[in-house]
């Protein structure tokens, strides 16, 4: 079945400093990828996502390639901030594939030190 | 800018006791998630809902858990005898269905504590 694996954490940056969380998976069809976030006591927020191989996703100074030739959607920001303090979900659906169902990984906690 | 809501925030209840998790998906989404999060662990699939059915379900989602629609706004998980191991983070999801096909937006959550 389709699954995702995620750089495990935590990881504890100054702030900015340049930011990458990894993210592979594996899928069966041409899934979409997305990047998730979730601040402290909040629920999931939508950062980010790409539908297809060679899309580059991008919000708030955090970007994403969806790089089909290495199964990945590696999470990276140029500069992070304090208020970046989060933990970070990649994620798959597999529409074309018939699934619904959002695929995440693990997390990873990011911790930004003033 | 529309959002999921979900009510309670909070719900202690004792083992054996049926809950029920409120949702109240965007209003112009056609498809309906939950989803819950054990402390410390993934983000997993629960239900998907489409036109008044279940469209998908994980093993998770066993004849303890039923969802329904039962008025045009409201998206609602009912646990019938809940069990310690529900105690978890649950998540309401939708999604829009026409332009933005595949994204799904979430909810705040309810934590669920069974004693």
């Amino acid at each position: 079945g389709n699954s995702v694996t995620q750089m495990e954490g935590p990881v504890t940056l100054s702030e900015e400093a340049f930011l990458t969380i990894n993210c592979t998976y594996t899928a069966t069809g041409y899934p979409s990828l997305f990047w998730y976030v979730q601040y402290p006591g909040e629920g999931l927020q939508l950062l980010l996502k790409a539908t297809k191989a060679d899309d580059k996703g991008s919000n708030k100074g955090f970007e994403a390639t969806y790089r089909k030739e290495t199964t990945s959607f590696h999470l990276e920001k140029g500069s992070v901030q304090v208020s970046d303090s989060a933990v970070y979900f990649c994620a798959l659906s597999d529409l074309q594939g018939g699934s619904e169902k959002l695929v995440f990984g693990k997390g990873t906690k990011l911790t930004v030190n003033p | 800018e529309p959002e999921v809501t979900q009510t309670p925030s909070h719900q202690v209840t004792q083992m054996g006791q049926e809950v029920i998790l409120r949702c109240v998906p965007i209003s112009n989404h056609l498809y309906f998630y939950w989803y819950r999060q054990i402390l410390g662990q993934k983000v997993e699939f629960l239900v998907s809902f489409y036109n008044n059915e279940i469209s998908e379900k994980s093993e998770i989602f066993d004849d303890q858990f039923s969802v329904e629609r039962p008025d045009g706004s409201n998206f609602t998980l009912k646990i019938r005898s809940t069990k310690l191991e529900d105690s978890a983070m649950y998540f309401c999801a939708s999604r829009e269905g026409f332009a933005d096909t595949d994204t799904q937006y979430f909810g705040p959550g309810t934590r669920l504590t069974v004693l």
